[in-house]
């Protein structure tokens, strides 16, 4: 069975600075897909960032980028120049590739906050 | 843009009623789903659709049912509302494709169970 894990509970971070949110999972394929959703507060949830495990360059997204290290069964997202709009809830994702059911396993998701 | 709607923001329910919780997606995705999101927990897949008619249990279906008749509407039904079962639910939809098709979300219901 696969497991997504985030042991930040909760973060901070001064507005402009750089922040990386931690997440590790556990699987025994060799095909699978890593997400990073963002939920705002009372706002619906949406996609920040993909990984595709074969593809070794890492993702980036303008100001949002990952760390994937696939040995390690680690994924971190790094924000960059953060903003108050990255107020929001982070839960990292996964998906087997083989799966066309979009069921994805989700971590236990942390909480950020940026300061002015 | 792609819209998944759930019919109540906030729902106050007391213990035993049945519940309906109503999502409808406009898209034309083939997948459907409900989740729950707890403090800690994350989300957690109630139970999945990938056609009319068709679903799965998810990881936590126990006291939940599911209705698909048409599409674009997917309906978590509690059948006897338990304190147990106050949470927020997620509904979400996505193409069948292989990996890392991006989900989409509605926006949330928030039920209390009194």
């Amino acid at each position: 069975a696969q497991t997504v894990t985030q042991s930040q509970p909760e973060m901070s971070v001064q507005e402009a600075e750089t922040v990386t949110l931690s997440c590790t999972y556990d699987t025994s394929e060799s095909n699978y897909y890593l997400f990073w959703y963002k939920q705002p507060p009372s706002r619906q949830m949406i996609l920040v960032i993909r990984q595709e495990a074969y593809k070794q360059q890492n993702a980036t997204e303008n100001r949002f980028s990952v760390n994937f290290q696939k040995a390690a069964k680690s994924f971190s997202l790094k924000i960059s120049d953060s903003q108050l709009g990255d107020t929001a809830m982070y839960f990292c994702a996964f998906i087997r590739g083989s799966s066309n059911t979009g069921k994805l396993i989700f971590g236990q998701g942390t909480t950020l906050q940026v300061k002015p | 843009d792609v819209k998944v709607t759930q019919s109540s923001r906030y729902l106050v329910k007391r213990t035993g009623e049945k519940v309906f919780l109503e999502c409808v997606q406009d898209m034309d995705h083939e997948n459907m789903f409900w989740y729950r999101q707890d403090p800690g927990l994350g989300l957690r897949l109630i139970y999945f659709s990938y056609d009319v008619k068709m679903k799965e249990k998810g990881d936590i279906p126990e006291g939940y049912s599911v209705s698909r008749e048409k599409k674009e509407r997917f309906s978590l039904i509690l059948e006897s509302a338990s304190t147990n079962q106050t949470s927020m639910y997620l509904c979400a939809s996505s193409l069948p494709r292989p990996g890392g098709t991006e989900a989409f979300f509605g926006q949330g219901t928030r039920l209390t169970v009194v």
